[in-house]
């Protein structure tokens, strides 16, 4: 098992321009989370699922940002209309989870897709 | 709403020295608190959790409720410990999980030889 694998590693685009990004978690976990992290700043929580369904997604993610998981399996996080401020590294990560889990699993981390938008 | 605070940006020691990296968080229910490392161009990794009560890495961190915090330490640090180092926080409700986590901004620790 390589762990997360997230493609591609570093994507530039202009503006205005709509980009997508691929996570495959680790085979077995059935929890997958997106973050975006700035520079000089930690993680900050865009949306997760469990399996096909997305659970929870944060108020940084406009309606410009899309994710799906449909078969449980992979996800992409589209973003649309890139502005400036989207240029971010993106991060992925999977866990196992569930309601009768009374901890967090702990989550594996890819190694993000850096967005630069010019 | 859940919030991490890790006050020092850079931290610099020398090896043999003892080393502590603060983290304060608030949140109202029953958090889960995590330390994730950052090593120079590797990804993001799980150093240590509150319930697991381990030593990896010769790292402890010891959940604090009154104080709401849980500070990382090394009594003696080596050259590899240098990295990127970041507390997290996961909120629970009840015997659900929730998953997410919280981050601080993070601690860059260099150790000098």
């Amino acid at each position: 098992d390589t762990g997360v694998s997230q493609d591609p590693r570093h994507k530039i685009t202009k503006r205005g321009q709509n980009v997508t990004f691929r996570c495959d978690p680790i085979s077995e976990h059935n929890r997958l989370y997106w973050y975006r992290q700035t520079l000089g700043q930690g993680p900050e929580f865009l949306t997760y699922f469990q399996n096909e369904a997305q659970l929870e997604k944060s108020r940084l993610l406009s309606d410009r940002f899309s994710a799906e998981r449909p078969k449980g399996s992979f996800s992409t996080l589209e973003i649309q209309r890139t502005e400036q401020g989207d240029s971010a590294m993106y991060l992925c990560a999977s866990s196992l989870g569930g309601r009768k889990l009374y901890s967090n699993q702990p989550q594996h981390f890819g190694d993000g897709t850096r967005l630069s938008i010019l | 709403a859940q919030r991490v605070t890790q006050p020092e940006k850079l931290l610099s020691v020398f090896k043999g020295a003892p080393v502590e990296l603060k983290c304060n968080y608030s949140y109202s229910g029953s958090p889960e608190l995590f330390w994730y490392v950052q090593y120079s161009r590797q990804r993001l990794q799980l150093l240590l959790r509150h319930i697991s009560r381990e030593s990896i890495k010769g790292f402890t961190a010891d959940l604090n409720k009154g104080e709401t915090s849980f500070h990382l330490k090394k009594p003696f640090a080596q050259e590899e410990d240098s990295a990127m180092y970041y507390c997290a926080l996961s909120a629970r409700a009840g015997g659900t999980s929730y998953g997410k986590l919280t981050f601080g901004q993070g601690t860059i620790l260099t150790v000098h030889p």
